[in-house]
């Protein structure tokens, strides 16, 4: 089974600062039709999750661009360029390359120092 | 616009079997494209997919709940439902349904509910 492994568990920033969370997974996540199923989440305290990035670093709609995603094979990055007071929440990342099994890691805490 | 709502008892006894119903609307589950699924997430804890399925029947299921889980759909009514038999407290979490864009995962989300597993 694939293993999805974030770092770091709790990520404290100052307003305005950038803010990077890494995301590895145990096998590559290439899939054989040429896409990196790779999504990212945001939830913030007391919400749902929402889906902010899919296939590494194509963001959803009303996403800000402040925030990004990057990487291949088993190493991905999320990175927010200027961390805003309603970015405080914990990120998740999934792979879905591996369907039907869909795998969450673990969750990154980011907070406001 | 999208929408799901989950729905069932907030309260199951240990050993018995827990019942959710989402309620779509905004989409017809029978002519969408996508599947439709649970994760769930412990109180204070990360989040865990439980199984996905789509409107013609085909399931599928995390290997570590599969033996007690199971999925289905009225389409009559836009409705999928989860069973998860012989429930203990590490079952209690707030289950979220959700549809899911293939590999891309999920893209919209029900608010949650909350069930607890206590005698």
């Amino acid at each position: 089974d694939v293993v999805m492994t974030q770092s770091p568990l709790s990520l404290p920033v100052t307003l305005g600062q950038p803010a990077s969370i890494s995301c590895r997974s145990s096998q590559s996540l290439e899939h054989s039709d040429g896409n990196t199923y790779l999504n990212w989440f945001q939830q913030r305290p007391g919400q749902s999750p929402r889906r902010l990035i899919y296939k590494v670093s194509n963001r959803d709609s009303g996403v800000p661009d402040r925030f990004s995603g990057s990487g291949s094979g088993t190493d991905f990055t999320l990175k927010i360029s200027r961390v805003e007071a309603e970015d405080v929440g914990v990120y998740y990342c999934v792979q879905g390359t591996y369907w039907p099994l869909l795998t969450f890691g673990g969750g990154t805490k980011v907070e406001i120092k | 616009q999208l929408q799901l709502q989950e729905s069932g008892p907030g309260l199951v006894r240990p050993s018995e079997t827990l019942s959710l119903t989402c309620t779509v609307s905004g989409d017809s589950i029978s002519s969408s494209t996508y599947y439709w699924g649970w994760i769930r997430q412990p109180p204070g804890k990360g989040l865990e997919w439980v199984g996905s399925m789509f409107y013609t029947g085909t399931t599928h299921y995390n290997p570590s709940l599969m033996s007690r889980v199971t999925i289905s759909v009225d389409t009559s009514k836009n409705q999928f439902s989860l069973r998860l038999s012989s429930v203990s407290a590490a079952d209690t979490a707030v289950y979220y349904c959700a549809r899911i864009d293939y590999g891309d995962s999920f893209d919209y989300w029900g608010q949650g509910t909350l069930v607890t597993v206590s005698s």
